[in-house]
């Protein structure tokens, strides 16, 4: 089955850059969605198709997907934007969903 | 404005059953394709299962293949997990979730609060 693979954790400044990883054999040649999931509550997708905006998500949030790895970049994080975030994919050999282990952004 | 509210989620035995239900408003239930994903606590997600618009394909994750069965009932706007020969590692929030279109592949643009499911003795 296919594997998402994400770092537990990130860690970062206020108006610094963050960079959550999602990895996966040739995962640019599949589409990637990334969800946040602040405590307490369900998940919302912020960026779909690689690198979509949901409706009303900031300008901040990009994605991109190349070789083996995809990336969430949230520029000039805020502590709004502590949460965890997961990767998303669909394994079109299987027609099941993967979601990779989720990183914990946190804004120091 | 699109609701998913789940219900059914309780505290049973190993080995137990259950029968999970999720009801849809504010969009079109029989154009799009629905999934269960589930959360075990201070975990992360796993994808569960889905069906399709019009309940002809389902699909499972491994962990619950044979044990559970995904259904809808597009009269009713209604989803359902069936959950049998549950274990202890079943347990967690069993979130409803509409995905983008009518197609299987994609991502889910809206999910409910989910509801709780405990598998202990």
């Amino acid at each position: 089955s296919y594997v998402l693979t994400q770092p537990p954790s990130v860690s970062l400044a206020p108006g610094m850059t963050a960079k959550i990883t999602c990895g996966g054999d040739n995962i640019g040649r599949k589409s990637v969605h990334w969800y946040q999931q602040k405590p307490g509550q369900a998940p919302v997708v912020v960026v779909h198709d690689d690198n979509s905006r949901r409706s009303g998500i900031p300008e901040r949030f990009s994605g991109s997907n190349s070789g083996n790895t995809a990336t969430l970049t949230i520029s000039r994080v805020e502590a709004g934007d502590e949460a965890d975030y997961y990767c998303q994919v669909w394994e079109r050999s299987s027609d099941h969903w993967v979601f990779g282990g989720g990183t914990k952004l946190t804004v120091l | 404005e699109v609701q998913l509210v789940e219900s059914g989620g309780v505290v049973v035995q190993p080995g137990g059953s259950l029968r999970l239900s999720c009801v849809a408003s504010g969009f079109i239930f029989d154009d799009y394709t629905m999934l269960w994903v589930r959360q075990a606590p201070g975990k992360g997600l796993e994808w569960v299962s889905l069906v399709s618009w019009d309940g002809t394909y389902t699909y499972y994750a491994d962990s619950v293949k044979g044990r559970f069965t995904i259904s809808r009932d597009n009269r009713k706007n209604s989803l359902y997990l069936q959950m049998n020969s549950l274990r202890n590692d079943d347990s967690g929030l069993y979130y409803c979730v509409k995905a983008y279109s009518s197609s299987s592949s994609g991502y889910s643009d809206y999910w409910g609060q989910g509801t709780l499911v405990t598998v202990s003795s």
